[in-house]
C-alpha cells in the first residue's frame, strides 16, 4: 500500500531564505508526483507536476525533483517571501488513484 | 471556464440525515474524485470516476455512494451522515485518468455533523 510522507510537517522561516520540502513514497510505480499549495480554508492550487520519467520540473521560484527509486521528491524554493505561507502537499498518482502526503505548513516571517 | 464548482460551500447536517454534495466541471475532464481532508490526516480520496457512467472505490468509501451519469457531474451522497464524515469534501478533476495531467480543485464544502 503507498504511503507518502512530508517531512517537516511545519517550517518558520525568515524571509530570503532559499527552502527544501520534502517529501518520501514508498511504492516507486507512479505514474506522477504532483505538488501543491493550501491557503488557510481553500482549495488546493497545483505549482508543479513531475512524470514519472522526469527529473526535474521548474516554474519561477519554485523548482521540484523526484526520484523514483529512492522514493523521494523535494520541493525547492528561492527567496522565500511572505506570500509563500501555505501549506504545501505532495501527492502520488498510481493507477487512478492520487495518494497525499500530510503536508508541510510553512510560514515565511517577513 | 468555471473549472470546478462544488455546492454547497458549508453544510451542517443531524446525525441519520441524508444529503448531496454537488461537483461540476466545465472542462470535459473524463477523471473525477472525491476527496475528504480531516486535521493530521492530509487528503483522502473517498471514490473516483474515470468517465461518464464508470466509478470505483478510493480508500474510505465507507459511508458514501457516487454516480457519474454525465460528463460534468460528480456527485457524492451521503446516506446516513454520522459524526465522523464531519470534514472538509474536495472534488478534483482532471482531462484523462491516465496520469499526465494536472489535477484541479473545487474550493471544498465544509460539512459539520451533529
Amino acid at each position: 500500500k503507498q504511503e507518502v510522507t512530508q517531512i517537516p510537517a511545519a517550517l518558520s522561516v525568515p524571509e530570503g531564505e532559499n527552502l527544501v520540502l520534502n517529501c518520501s513514497f514508498t511504492d516507486s510505480a507512479i505514474y506522477n508526483l504532483q505538488w501543491f499549495r493550501q491557503d488557510p480554508g481553500k482549495g488546493l492550487t497545483s505549482l508543479l507536476l513531475i512524470q514519472s520519467s522526469q527529473r526535474e520540473q521548474t516554474s519561477g521560484r519554485l523548482n521540484a525533483s523526484l526520484d523514483k527509486s529512492s522514493g523521494r521528491s523535494t520541493l525547492y524554493i528561492a527567496a522565500s517571501q511572505p506570500g509563500d505561507s501555505a501549506t504545501y502537499l505532495c501527492a502520488v498518482k498510481g493507477t487512478y488513484k492520487y495518494i497525499f502526503g500530510t503536508g508541510t505548513r510553512l510560514k515565511v516571517l517577513a | 471556464n468555471a473549472g470546478v464548482t462544488q455546492t454547497p460551500k458549508f453544510q451542517v447536517l443531524k446525525t441519520g440525515q441524508s444529503m448531496t454534495l454537488q461537483c461540476a466541471q466545465d472542462m470535459n475532464h473524463e477523471y473525477m474524485s472525491w476527496y475528504r481532508q480531516d486535521p493530521g490526516m492530509g487528503l483522502r480520496l473517498i471514490h473516483y470516476s474515470v468517465g461518464a457512467g464508470i466509478t470505483d472505490q478510493g480508500e474510505v468509501p465507507n459511508g458514501y455512494n457516487v454516480s457519474r451519469s454525465t460528463t460534468e457531474d460528480f456527485p457524492l451522497r451521503l446516506l446516513s451522515a454520522a459524526p465522523s464524515q464531519t470534514s472538509v469534501y474536495f472534488c478534483a478533476s482532471s482531462l484523462s485518468p491516465g496520469g499526465e495531467e494536472t489535477q484541479y480543485f473545487g474550493p471544498g464544502t465544509r460539512l459539520l455533523v451533529l
